[in-house]
């Protein structure tokens, strides 16, 4: 079966540091693009980041570049996410989902999502 | 940016009848446009990518359409676990982006 498990999320103060992690498992982990997506209590989704199955080539949504980094371990199947400088404005839950193909970028499969929380 | 504006916000419909739901992108995104299905405090679904293609487990009662930057997903007849909020994202430039969602309610 294939699944995503985020975890890492939690309340932290403004300005903090935190670092998710998404366990993927049943399918081969270095094939696809990766992503995170977050979603503000009662708002829309928003993209995030990407990363490609390499891990050689990542874009980020203007609202978190130079603050978040992206990244993978193919060897563990495992995707990071890398937040500093944290916002209230980044309150949100956050999902890591997998790319249909890589020249596809739509997500095709999707966490259950771990929430983080910016408040001091 | 592209802004991908979905309309209408909110949409009414009974049971077993047809839900057309829209989805405009503020400048040209070719096919590259996926719809994702949502209920409350579950992840988002994907239902269709490519504009039309259906993913794996999605139902024959929804297709999409258009190309460029109109785009709709419609559902042919609506059932009770539909009942959801709908969002368009477009892939075809970075950063990729969704719309604002539309809720699909009972009537």
């Amino acid at each position: 079966e294939v699944q995503l498990l985020e975890s890492g999320g939690g309340l932290v103060q403004p300005g903090g540091s935190l670092r998710l992690s998404c366990a993927a498992s049943g399918f081969t982990f270095s094939s696809d693009a990766m992503s995170w997506v977050r979603q503000a209590p009662g708002k829309g989704l928003e993209w995030v980041s990407v990363i490609s199955g390499s891990g050689g080539s990542e874009h980020h949504a203007d609202s978190v570049k130079g603050r978040f980094t992206i990244s993978r371990d193919n060897s563990k199947n495992t995707l990071y996410l890398q937040m500093n400088s944290l916002r209230a404005e980044d309150t949100a839950v956050y999902y890591c989902a997998k790319d249909v193909t890589e020249y596809v970028g739509a997500s095709e499969i999707w966490g259950q999502g771990t929430m983080v929380t910016v408040s001091s | 940016e592209i802004v991908m504006t979905q309309s209408p916000a909110t949409l009414s419909v009974s049971p077993g009848e047809r839900a057309t739901l829209s989805c405009r992108a503020s400048q040209s995104v070719s096919g590259n446009l996926a719809w994702y299905q949502q209920k409350p405090g579950q992840a988002p679904r994907l239902l269709i990518y490519g504009a039309s293609t259906r993913a794996t487990v999605t139902p024959a009662r929804f297709s999409g359409s258009g190309s460029g930057t109109e785009f709709t997903l419609t559902i042919s007849s609506l059932q009770s676990e539909d009942f959801a909020v709908y969002s368009c994202q477009q892939y075809n430039n970075w950063p990729r982006t969704f719309g604002q969602g539309t809720k699909v309610e009972i009537k």
